[in-house]
């Protein structure tokens, strides 16, 4: 899977739209990018995933770049509660052994503040 | 249950012992996957089941490590002559398919002294 690289921390402010980046420059195109999320003591939480078109759910958007190389998780209006470390992983469509692994990286620690 | 259940939550064992980390997936989830998270690292893949056979186990660190799924659903991590280099937080997830989101659990910590 291709390398991804994310600021170590960011903070924002409650009520703020939380702007999380990722760079993933040597993606191919049939890797998708997945965002999870892992609140303290707790496991990882699926958010969202998308190929190349921007994607939306109830948790989140996920922006991703022409090109491809960068995509950003926005979080429109953050709370205490999404306090936690945001994961972007870069993973291939299925294709055979290995696909299926999610690789993490050490993500980014995001702090809402009141 | 609603979510992917692990148990125990914490365990604490001496060094040279022998552990056992129990998951039971969302019902109906042929895919099991165990990762273990070292403190301040991301988690790291370890083995993936589909159905009761162990489709990939190329994460495991060594022989000392080994799991199981005999009936397609209940999976056993177990761990022989743990080291304290073990300790870590093991992480396990199940989803209904290889290309749908995977549902972590809280995971077991644990504790080697």
């Amino acid at each position: 899977d291709a390398k991804t690289t994310q600021p170590t921390s960011m903070d924002c402010a409650e009520g703020r739209a939380a702007n999380l980046p990722c760079n993933h420059s040597t993606i191919s195109g049939n890797e998708y990018v997945y965002w999870y999320r892992q609140i303290h003591s707790q496991g990882p939480q699926y958010i969202i995933h998308g190929l190349k078109n921007n994607e939306t759910n109830e948790m989140a958007s996920l922006i991703i770049t022409e090109d491809r190389k960068s995509s950003t998780l926005i979080l429109p209006h953050a709370t205490l509660r999404d306090t936690a470390v945001y994961y972007c992983i870069v993973r291939v469509a299925y294709s055979g052994a290995g696909s299926y692994q999610l690789t993490f990286g050490k993500g980014t620690k995001l702090s809402v503040i009141p | 249950g609603a979510g992917v259940s692990q148990t125990p939550s914490n365990k604490v064992t001496e060094k040279g012992k022998y552990v056992e980390l129990r998951c039971d997936p969302i019902s109906g989830h042929t895919a099991l996957y165990w990762y273990r998270q070292s403190l301040g690292q991301g988690p790291e893949f370890l083995i993936y089941f589909q159905g009761t056979g162990a489709a990939d186990d190329s994460g495991l660190p060594n022989d000392r490590f080994f799991a199981v799924r005999p009936e397609g659903s209940v999976s056993t991590l177990k761990i022989q002559r743990t080291e304290r280099g073990d300790s870590a937080v093991y992480l396990c997830a199940s989803s209904s398919g290889i290309e749908t989101e995977a549902f972590f659990g809280q995971g077991t910590r644990l504790t080697v002294v």
